[in-house]
């Protein structure tokens, strides 16, 4: 049973613009959020965290989390074509426990 | 940053082989994973271990078996190996605190 579900699958955004992408628990038992992203024939990078209810923005980056709704979302301002990868979202119970992972948004940023 | 090194990078097996996947961390971290990717389906938890002899069962563990022999490394067996899993494998490992996966650079895994 998936426990993290991504939305959309896959996303195009041109060069410049947002990117927004969405991840859901269905279990209820998580309340630590990460997000991955892993470019084409390399290997996945934590990008960034989350574990309190609120936003947290790092450069071009910003993640939310909805603790109740059990739902994060990143988004990635001014894209670039370098930010073209396939993004991880997991999550876990507290830090101190096994990790899940859902499938993945791949996002392709258009020059 | 932390160092996580897989051999080997490419394999190639018959269906029935004997194939052990090898990886080493440098980190000092006590976890470590072995995942698989195929397309649609992100990363899948094979096993994982909290240290040397300890082992933990991941959401996908049939017809794998793994061994933690040190703090460093971590072994994934597969003694009768099927196409259906030909896969790319990652090997991770995190501290305790698991804030974070730091992951090898993959091994692909073609099974005839």
């Amino acid at each position: 049973q998936q426990k993290v579900q991504q939305s959309p699958e896959s996303l195009i955004v041109p060069e410049g613009g947002m990117a927004s992408l969405n991840c859901t628990s269905s279990d209820r038992n998580v309340d630590y959020f990460w997000w991955y992203r892993q470019h084409s024939g390399k290997s996945p990078k934590m990008l960034m965290s989350i574990f309190s209810n609120g936003e947290k923005e790092e450069g071009r980056f910003t993640v939310h989390l909805n603790k109740a709704s059990l739902h994060t979302s990143l988004h990635i301002r001014d894209s670039q074509p370098s930010d073209s990868a396939l993004y991880l979202c997991a999550a876990s119970k507290g830090n101190n426990n096994r990790i899940f992972f859902g499938d993945g948004t791949q996002l392709v940023v258009k020059p | 940053e932390a160092a996580v090194t897989q051999s080997p990078r490419n394999k190639v097996t018959v269906t029935g082989g004997n194939v052990t996947l090898s990886c080493r961390q440098t980190n000092s971290h006590n976890y470590m994973y072995w995942y698989r990717q195929d397309t649609g389906h992100g990363l899948r938890l094979i096993h994982y271990s909290y240290g040397a002899g300890n082992l933990q069962i991941g959401d996908v563990p049939d017809g794998y078996k793994a061994t933690r022999t040190t703090q460093e490394d971590f072994f994934l067996l597969l003694e009768l190996a099927s196409p259906s899993q030909t896969s790319l494998y990652f090997c991770a490992s995190s501290d305790d605190n698991q804030d974070t996966q730091y992951f090898g650079p993959g091994t692909r895994l073609l099974v005839l």
